[in-house]
Formats: C-alpha cells, structure tokens, sequence
C-alpha cells in the first residue's frame, strides 16, 4: 500500500514568509509524528498526534510552531515568520498506535529559508 | 533524561567486510529500541527493532542487533557489507506510553570498494 507521503519536497522561502507542510500518512494509522532533523543533527521530536486526543506539543521550539491534524488522516505544520534556523528537513511519521510499534517515516520536507 | 548516543559520526568500511554500529541509550523506563537507515534524500526506513524477549534481533538486509541491559547498549551488526549499504544509521529509543522516540545523532557509513 502506499506509504507516508510529504509535500512539497522542497520549499525555499524568504525570511519572514510564512510555510505550510503538509503529510498524508499511512491509511488507518492512529498516531501521526513530526520531527525535524538539522544538519547534522538526529531528529527533534516537535508533535504527536493521537486519534481525537489533545496532540503533544511539548517539542515545538517556539510558538512561530504550530500543527493540526484535520479528520485523524492529513496533518499540516505550519511555521510563521520564518527564521533562517528553521532551515532544516521535516519528517513526519505515523503508527499504528504510539511509540510501542514501528514508526513509519515519509520522505521529508527540505526547507530553505534565505 | 532520555537520550541517545551514537558516538561514530562517520566510519569507513571496505565491502565484504564486517560493521558494527555503536548505540548507548538513557531512558527512565524499559526500552523499545530501534535502527533506521536513511539514504541521501530518503526517508527513514526502519531496519529492526527490540521490545522484550530474545535480545539479539534479526532486521532486514542481513542486519542485526544485540541488546545489553548491563551496557546500556544496542549495536547494530551486519557480517559482510554491501555497497548499497552506504547510508545514514539512527538508533532511536522509546517506551510503550510514551509519545515520540529518541534519536541519536547518527552514524554516516562509508562503503569502499
């Protein structure tokens, strides 16, 4: 079946801009993830979302952050008034349930800000 | 705290040899354990995992991994190295409950002819 999918691939934007990325997750899968991943870096968590439940918005770095899951399927990150540390890849992921089982990753979102 | 250490950021392997991959991790409660690969501009794809029971794991691509509680330790093995393995390693831990997993920073493999 298909996988986790992320648009766009890539975004270069200008500082200040506001970006929205968007993931479609595996159907059926409960649990939705973001995390960002620097140069260099592993992967920050920033969300969690599970079913109906409040999401965990304990790894956003600032409230510029912010995310929303619309009918338990397509989630969007949104990030305002971009900066040039938010330069980084935006992976996101999904589950059957929570962390317990296997997290399946898409390909990521590259963004750019100049 | 919860954390993950990998503490090769870049090892250099010849093919046919052997790779072991170094994982510590920290964690308040019993692990599940993870190792991802991830190619240039790839997603991460999850190659085996550990929740409870026998402690050396089998993973795809002839991977595997052997967890120690005494160490802190879950490195990932693999006895003969392809080309195709040259990719991004994560170690990456969490717990049933809990919310997210812990990644370390990675270990970037190398394979030489």
């Amino acid at each position: 079946g298909a996988g986790v999918s992320q648009s766009p691939s890539n975004k270069v934007t200008e500082k200040g801009k506001d970006v929205e990325l968007r993931c479609d997750p595996i159907s059926g899968h409960t649990a939705l993830y973001w995390y960002r991943q620097s140069l260099g870096q592993g992967l920050e968590f920033l969300i969690y979302f599970q079913g109906n439940s409040a999401p965990d918005k304990s790894g956003l770095p600032s409230d510029r952050f912010s995310a929303e899951r619309t009918g338990g399927s397509v989630s969007t990150l949104t990030i305002q008034r971009t900066q040039q540390e938010d330069s980084a890849v935006y992976l996101c992921a999904s589950s059957w349930e929570r962390t317990g089982n296997e997290q399946y990753f898409g390909p990521g979102t590259r963004l750019t800000v100049t | 705290a919860q954390s993950v250490t990998q503490p090769d950021i870049h090892i250099t392997v010849s093919e046919g040899a052997s790779l072991e991959l170094r994982c510590n991790y920290s964690y308040g409660a019993t692990p599940y354990l993870f190792w991802y690969v991830q190619s240039p501009g790839q997603g991460l794809q999850l190659l085996l995992k550990y929740f409870s029971g026998d402690t050396l794991v089998q993973g795809i691509k002839g991977f595997e991994a052997e967890f120690k509680r005494s160490q802190s330790s879950f490195n990932l093995r693999k006895p003969s190295v392809h080309w195709s393995d040259a990719a991004e390693y994560f170690c990456a831990v969490g717990a049933l409950g809990a919310n997210n997993l812990f990644f370390g920073t990675g270990t970037r493999l190398t394979v030489i002819p």
